[in-house]
């Protein structure tokens, strides 16, 4: 079945550093992908999202480029802020699997001041 | 207003109680969903509703069961809760016609705790 792997966290970076949390997916068809961001004692949220290969989706200064060729699907920002500091979740909606969305297990990131 | 809304938003209950986690929506989407929250594990899909006369279950659905009263309402029940079932519960919506290619949006969220 479809899948979704990301890096382990937390992640923990001092203010303005460069952000990569890595994801990869398996899916059986062609898949949209997602990152959702979740803060502190919210739900989660979409940050980006990208429907098709090589497509690429950005929001706030965060980007991810959708690689059909590495089925990864990796977040970066140039340069955190304090208040990025959230649970990040990489997600995967596929046609045939009824557009049920399946998501990673979260990495949580800390920007220190 | 939020456009998905949980209640409780906190609750603590005993082991072998049985519990309702209620969701609303505004945003007139068909399609509803409950999952599961645990650390290290992101979000597991307990049941899922793709309209009114439609309910599916998702990949852990045991000890739990659903009723979708209306489009905008999608309650969660567990019969008889136990400790396992401590966990942080999100309703969302999503209508994968409009477009936005099946974003989900997230109530948020009701954090149960099973004595």
């Amino acid at each position: 079945g479809d899948s979704v792997t990301q890096m382990e966290g937390p992640v923990t970076l001092s203010e303005e550093a460069f952000l990569t949390i890595n994801c990869t997916y398996t899916a059986t068809g062609y898949p949209s992908l997602f990152w959702y961001v979740q803060y502190p004692g919210e739900g989660l949220q979409l940050l980006l999202k990208a429907t098709k290969a090589d497509d690429k989706g950005s929001n706030k200064g965060f980007e991810a480029t959708y690689r059909k060729e590495t089925t990864s699907f990796h977040l970066e920002k140039g340069s955190v802020q304090v208040s990025d500091s959230a649970v990040y979740f990489c997600a995967l909606s596929d046609q045939t699997g009824g557009f049920k969305t399946i998501f990673g297990a979260g990495t949580r990131l800390f920007v220190k001041a | 207003d939020a456009d998905v809304t949980q209640t409780p938003r906190n609750r603590i209950t005993k082991t072998g109680k049985r519990i309702m986690l209620e969701c609303s929506q505004t945003k007139g989407h068909d399609r509803m969903y409950w999952y599961r929250q645990d650390p290290g594990l992101g979000l597991r899909l307990i049941y899922y509703s793709f309209d009114v006369k439609d309910i599916n279950k998702g990949e852990i659905s045991d000890g739990y069961s659903v009723s979708r009263q209306a489009q905008a309402k999608f309650s969660l029940s567990l019969e008889s809760a136990i400790p396992n079932q401590t966990a942080l519960y999100f309703c969302a919506t999503s209508d994968p016609t409009s477009g936005s290619w099946n974003e989900q949006f997230f109530g948020p969220g009701t954090r149960l705790t099973v004595l």
